[in-house]
């Protein structure tokens, strides 16, 4: 089968680091995305990793290790409009994504 | 990036009935995906329509009961068919303007409630 782990509740508090990891398994791998959205909207895209290593967009990073099938996302000087659900997201072949089932993030004052 | 506009933003259908949900793009894409999300829970493929080919569906969703119109690079239709209260969910459109769907911009969903 196809599945992806990652933590269901993250709690920080503002200006902290969290990181969100996310391991998967699935037929195909083409790269690891991550999806922020917020209580009531649309995921938004936030980062993308194809290749091994460390991808920067300003306060957030992500990473990726294909040989562990394992990624996380880092979420610096956290602020209280990042608390949001976090979804990673692998595109396997066919262009079809199948998404982890969230990380909810609290960012508390 | 794109912008898009889903049609209805929310419905309340009778069990039985069908309802057609519209996405449209602001710029030309190859890949459009539908996905359905129960409030709380994750993304659920249903399927892919890209412009030129049938829709290619996911395992548990059939084109009798979700069939998609693609009739432009710009624009595409998602019907829910003879609905049932199990068919209550938000249904979002997607569009992947890169090559291989890893980046996707999502409209802003519609929410369906069946009685």
């Amino acid at each position: 089968g196809q599945s992806l782990e990652q933590p269901s509740e993250v709690t920080a508090v503002e200006g902290a680091i969290v990181q969100i990891n996310c391991t998967y398994q699935t037929s195909g791998f083409y790269g690891l995305s991550w999806y922020q959205q917020h209580d009531g909207g649309a995921p938004t895209f936030l980062s993308y990793n194809g290749l091994d290593g460390l991808e920067e967009t300003g306060r957030f990073s992500s990473f990726l290790s294909r040989s562990d099938s394992y990624g996380y996302l880092l979420l610096q000087e956290l602020q209280m409009k990042d608390s949001a659900s976090y979804f990673c997201a692998v595109t396997t072949g066919g262009f079809k994504t199948i998404f982890g089932a969230g990380t909810r993030l609290f960012v508390k004052a | 990036s794109a912008v898009i506009s889903q049609k209805p933003s929310r419905d309340i259908c009778q069990r039985g009935t069908s309802l057609t949900i519209q996405c449209q793009v602001d710029s030309q894409v190859t890949m459009m995906f539908w996905y359905r999300q129960q409030p709380g829970q994750s993304l659920t493929l249903i399927a892919t329509a890209n412009q030129g080919s049938e829709a290619t569906y996911e395992s548990g969703f059939v084109i009798d009961k979700f069939p998609i119109s693609r009739p432009n690079l710009t624009f595409s239709t998602l019907t829910v068919s003879n609905m049932s209260p199990e068919d209550s969910s938000i249904y979002l459109c997607s569009v992947a303007p890169g090559s291989r769907g890893n980046e996707q911009y999502f409209g802003p969903g519609t929410r369906l409630t069946v009685t």
